[in-house]
Formats: C-alpha cells, sequence, structure tokens
C-alpha cells in the first residue's frame, strides 16, 4: 500500500531552535500534502495544504511566517518550525494525496512528537 | 464548529462480535467519506471510503453505509478482532471547487476488542 514517510518521529529541543520535519511519498508522487496538528484526546486539526511547486495555503489562524512549508518536489514536502516555542510541543502529522486512488485517500507519515524545552 | 461529530469516545467489543463506528456531519456538500484507524504513537491508516453517491461500500470484515439524509455514516467490522483494538477516526471530504480535498476529522472512537 501507499507509504509515506516522516522524519524525525521525535524532537526535544530548546526554546528559540527551528525544527525542520521531512514528509515523503515512498511509492507515489503526491502534488499535494497536509500537515495537521494533534492535541491530546483531540482530533487532527489541518494546519496547512502544501502543492508541489506553490505556496502553502494556511487554515485560518495558523502563522504562516511561524510554520514554513515548502514542497519542492512531488515526493518530499516540508515543515519548518520557526523559533519554536513550548507552547508549539504537538504532535505533528503529514499527510500526502494519492490521485490515483478511489476517493484520492490521504496516507499518513507517523507523526513527529516536538517537545520544546 | 465541529462539522464531524463522533459522539461516542469508547465502544468495547467481544472478539468475533460485530462492532459498529458511528459518525454524523453537518455538511451538506461533504462529498466523500473516509474512515482511518490509529494506533498510539502511528500516523492513521486509511481503511475504506465511500462516495455520497453511494450508500455502502465492502471490503473484506469492513463495510461503511451512509444515510445522507440523516447525515449519518457508520463503519462496521465483522468479525471482530483483538487486533482491531485501535482509535478510529471518521472524516470527510470536499473533492470538488477546488477544495483541494481537504478532510475534517471527527474527535474519534476509541475501539477496544476483548479477546
Amino acid at each position: 500500500g501507499a507509504v509515506v514517510s516522516q522524519h524525525p518521529s521525535w524532537v526535544i529541543c530548546k526554546s528559540g531552535t527551528s525544527v525542520k520535519i521531512e514528509c515523503r511519498s515512498l511509492d507515489f508522487q503526491a502534488t499535494t500534502m497536509f500537515w495537521y496538528r494533534q492535541f491530546p484526546k483531540q482530533s487532527l486539526m489541518l494546519m496547512a495544504t502544501s502543492n508541489e511547486g506553490s505556496k502553502a495555503t494556511y487554515e485560518q489562524g495558523v502563522e504562516k511566517d511561524k510554520f514554513l512549508i515548502n514542497h519542492a518536489s512531488l515526493t518530499l514536502s516540508t515543515l519548518t518550525v520557526t523559533s519554536a516555542h513550548p507552547e508549539d510541543s504537538s504532535f505533528y502529522i503529514c499527510s500526502a494525496r494519492d490521485w490515483t486512488g478511489v476517493g484520492q485517500p490521504q496516507h499518513f507519515g507517523d507523526g513527529t512528537r516536538l517537545s520544546i524545552l | 464548529d465541529q462539522q464531524v461529530k463522533q459522539n461516542s469516545p469508547s465502544l468495547s467489543v467481544q472478539e468475533g462480535r460485530i462492532s459498529i463506528l458511528n459518525c454524523d456531519y453537518t455538511n451538506s456538500m461533504f462529498d466523500y467519506f473516509l474512515w482511518y484507524k490509529k494506533y498510539p504513537a502511528e500516523g492513521p491508516t486509511f481503511l475504506i471510503s465511500i462516495s455520497s453517491i453511494k450508500d455502502k461500500n465492502e471490503d473484506g470484515r469492513f463495510t461503511v453505509f451512509l444515510n445522507k439524509s440523516a447525515k449519518h455514516l457508520s463503519l462496521h467490522i465483522v468479525p471482530s478482532q483483538p487486533g482491531d483494538s485501535a482509535v478510529y477516526f471518521c472524516a470527510a471530504s470536499l473533492n470538488s471547487g477546488g477544495s483541494n480535498y481537504k478532510l475534517t476529522f471527527g474527535k474519534g472512537t476509541l475501539l477496544t476488542v476483548n479477546p
């Protein structure tokens, strides 16, 4: 089945550090990838939609200068949390849309646990 | 405003029996519905989807039913197995009109299948 790889799986770093998270579709091309954030016992909240070769589309309330998204190829999107602070600590998950699949489902990476000290 | 609702945070079922997970939605424009399964510390895994023009889709032990008039869908797992124990998310999508196929998720239902 479709595989999406997300790296790193866990990051612990000091406040003020910038952290980059990578999302790769391993066996299919993804013109569209998505970045989500999940708080404990809550659903996945969409942060932004990443389109290959163009600017990302951010959801309301998400700071685009804080969460930089780059989708430079059909298999790779990156999310950079700039100058991270403790309130940015969360579980971040990416997904890639499989346009060849019935209903074009999104396939998810295993997430990145970000802890800012 | 939560557009996709899973009102049961948890469900416990005996092995071999049927598991029924429910989901309600408010936006009648949604045209695709999906179910995902999630284990702790992993990303959601796509299970099954259904188009809004259908009322049933079956894949092995998993069947999804859609009742558009009631804005309700359900996932049936028969027979349930201990390995099915996970959090199940219902999601809805707008696959038209430049919506970019964004998914709206429910809060999930924790299914526990007891041996």
